[in-house]
C-alpha cells in the first residue's frame, strides 16, 4: 500500500456520461498530481495542485476537471465521456510542493489508478 | 514545450545480457527521475538524479545522468527475469510540470 488511496478501482460507463475519480494524497503530502495512461499515448501529465491550488496544466481537456479540497484530497471530473477517454487514470502525491526551490527530490508517490472504461 | 523521449520503445532480451535505455529531454532540468511498472500496477519510484554527472546504481541496475546533453541511461547488468518491466523516466519541467517518457517495455527472455 503506497498511501495514496485511489476510488473507484474500475468504472464502466458510456459514452456521453459524468464520471468523478478521487484521490487521497500520503498523509503529509500537500500535492497532487494526475495522469491518464492508455495504451497508445504512454502517461499523460493532466494537472497538477498544491495545496488547493493548480499549479499545471498538461494536456487536459476542456471537458476535465479537477480540484483539489481543503482536507487535500482530490477530485478528477470527466464529463461528456468519449470512447477514446477509456484509459488508466493515476493520481500521484509529493510533499515538495515548488519546482526550483532547493535541491530536494520531488518523488512521486503513485495510487494504483481507476481504470475507466467507456463503452 | 518539455518533451521526454525513451529508446527503445520495447526491448527483448536475454537473460545474461546487458543493455542501455536512453532518455533525452528536450529543456533545461537538473531533476530527473527513473519508475518502473509492472504488468498491471502502479509505478514505482527507481531512481532519483539531482545533479550534472549523477550515478546512482541498485542491483543490476545503474542510472546516469548529462545535463549538457539533456540525457540520462538506464544500464542493465546481466539481465534477470524479475527486471521484466516498463521503464519510464521523468523529468521535472518549468512551471511545476512533471512530464514522463513515453516508457520502455523491458521483456527479459530465459
Amino acid at each position: 500500500d503506497s498511501g495514496v488511496t485511489q476510488t473507484p478501482k474500475h468504472l464502466i460507463t458510456a459514452t456521453g456520461q459524468r464520471v468523478t475519480l478521487r484521490c487521497s494524497p500520503r498523509s503529509g503530502d500537500l500535492s497532487v498530481y494526475w495522469y491518464q495512461q492508455s495504451l497508445d499515448q504512454g502517461l499523460q501529465f493532466l494537472i497538477q495542485y498544491y495545496n488547493g491550488e493548480e499549479r499545471a496544466k498538461g494536456n487536459i481537456l476542456e471537458r476535465f476537471s479537477a480540484q483539489q479540497f481543503p482536507d487535500l484530497h482530490s477530485e478528477l471530473n470527466l464529463s461528456s465521456l468519449e470512447l477514446g477517454d477509456s484509459a488508466l487514470y493515476f493520481c500521484a502525491s509529493s510533499v515538495v510542493p515548488v519546482w526550483g526551490l532547493g535541491t530536494g527530490a520531488n518523488v512521486l508517490t503513485f495510487g494504483a489508478g481507476s481504470r475507466l472504461t467507456v463503452l | 514545450e518539455l518533451k521526454v523521449e525513451q529508446n527503445p520503445l520495447f526491448l527483448s532480451m536475454q537473460e545474461g545480457k546487458n543493455y542501455t535505455i536512453y532518455c533525452n529531454y528536450s529543456t533545461t532540468s537538473d531533476r530527473l527521475y527513473w519508475y518502473r511498472q509492472d504488468p498491471g500496477k502502479s509505478l514505482e519510484s527507481l531512481f532519483v538524479l539531482l545533479s550534472n554527472g549523477a550515478v546512482k546504481q541498485e542491483g543490476r541496475l545503474m542510472a546516469s545522468l548529462d545535463t549538457k546533453a539533456r540525457l540520462s541511461t538506464l544500464h542493465i547488468t546481466a539481465a534477470v527475469h524479475d527486471l521484466s518491466a516498463t521503464y519510464f523516466c521523468a523529468v521535472e519541467g518549468g512551471t511545476y510540470k512533471y512530464i514522463f517518457g513515453t516508457g520502455t517495455r523491458l521483456k527479459v527472455l530465459a
